[in-house]
Formats: C-alpha cells, sequence, structure tokens
C-alpha cells in the first residue's frame, strides 16, 4: 500500500504549457514537501509546507498544501525544458515525524 | 565538503559478493539516512542514525544488509551475498538533529549486481 499516491506517473509536454502534479493521501501529515531530483543526482528540496491550506511560490513553480493536511499538488506555469526531471513528494506522518513517506514521483519531460 | 558526497558513484559486482557504500554526510549534520531509489521511482527508506546509533532500522529489507556509523559522521553501508535484485541506487541524506523536513542528499552509488 502506497500512503503518498502521485499524479501522474509519467508527463510529457511542449513548452509553454501548464501542468499540475498531485500528491494523494489518506493519512493526515505535519509536513510535505517536494524535491526535484535529475538523472545522476540525488534529490533536492523545493519547498515544505506545514499548515493546512497553505500556499508557496517559487518563481513559476506553486506549491499548495490541502486544508485537511492529507494533499497537495505542484503547479507549474509557462514550463521549460530546463524543468525536465523527476518530481517527488515527501511527507512526515503526524504524530511520527521520524522518517519521510515518499511518493513514486512524477517524471516531467518539456519538449522545446 | 560542502554537500554529502557518497564513493563509490559506480559499484559492478556480481551475485554473491559483498560491498560495501560510504557516506560523508554534512559537516555538524548529526541525522544520517540511507534509501534505495529504483529508477523513476521515489527513494525507499532503509535506515536512519541519530548519531553514532541506528535509530529506525526497519526500511532494511533483509539481514544481508547492514549499516554503521561509528563516530557519528561518515557511515558505511553494507550488503553480503548480493543479489541482482539489490541492483538500485543508493542515496544517503544527512541533516541537522533529527529534522526530516531539511535532509540534503548526496549524488547516490549505482550498484550493479551481475
Amino acid at each position: 500500500t502506497q500512503l503518498l499516491e502521485q499524479s501522474p506517473q509519467f508527463l510529457s509536454i511542449q513548452e509553454g504549457e501548464n501542468l499540475t502534479v498531485y500528491c494523494n493521501s489518506s493519512s493526515v501529515f505535519s509536513s510535505l514537501q517536494w524535491y526535484r531530483q535529475e538523472p545522476g543526482e540525488g534529490p533536492v528540496l523545493l519547498v515544505t509546507v506545514v499548515t493546512g491550506g497553505e500556499v508557496k511560490k517559487l518563481k513559476r513553480l506553486t506549491f499548495q498544501f490541502g486544508d485537511a493536511r492529507k494533499d497537495s499538488s505542484l503547479h507549474i506555469t509557462a514550463a521549460q525544458p530546463g524543468d525536465t526531471g523527476l518530481y517527488l513528494c515527501a511527507g512526515a506522518l503526524a504524530g511520527n515525524n521520524r522518517k519521510l513517506i515518499w511518493g513514486l514521483g512524477t517524471s516531467l519531460a518539456v519538449n522545446p | 565538503g560542502a554537500g554529502v558526497s557518497q564513493t563509490p558513484s559506480n559499484k559492478v559486482t556480481e551475485k554473491g559478493k559483498y560491498v560495501e557504500l560510504r557516506c560523508d554526510p554534512i559537516s555538524g549534520h548529526t541525522a544520517l539516512y540511507w534509501y534505495r531509489q529504483s529508477l523513476g521511482q521515489g527513494p525507499e527508506f532503509l535506515i536512519y542514525f541519530q548519531g553514532t546509533g541506528a535509530a529506525d532500522d526497519s526500511g532494511l529489507p533483509n539481514d544481508r544488509f547492514f549499516a554503521v556509523r561509528p563516530e557519528g559522521s561518515v557511515s558505511t553501508l553494507k550488503i553480503q551475498r548480493t543479489e541482482r535484485g539489490d541492483s538500485a541506487v543508493y542515496l544517503c541524506a544527512s541533516s541537522r538533529a533529527y529534522n526530516p523536513n531539511e535532509q540534503f542528499f548526496g549524488p547516490g552509488t549505482r550498484l550493479t549486481v551481475l
């Protein structure tokens, strides 16, 4: 059973398009993070959200934490080829934040 | 160094052999994590150290896997009697104290078991 469901698993779009990646769970998280990983590298932290309903922006990336802290989304506006990579969500369970629970990732390809 | 380093970057071994993978965390980070990652998938938690002790080793798949961190800094992941199914990228991350919100990852060691 996957505690964090990410969708879509694969996404191939054209430069300039918008996209949204979802991370869903039936469990409540005390915090949730989004990472981006390029081939041959480890994941790099993009953002941490901790408050239900929180919205954070990072240039063309908008991150939202659900009101109930069970889900999150990542929206990219006007995607660029440099956005290509594996996007991972990871969460610390409420009441047990000793380790992160990871989603399986969304592999994004932005074509010029 | 400035970041987490892992050696070797690639390791090819034969089924049944023993391997050691090394992780050098960011200086001053007391927490260290090992993950295993298959192609295109998220990291799978293996073990977490707080200082020298393994605080949570629930992710180790079986007793062929063992990890140590004798001085609270460098850690070694040891795999005995390797199997083809052990082939994966092994990632190490470190953080200050215990803060799962800010883990800094190394580039990983790609292990291939022939």
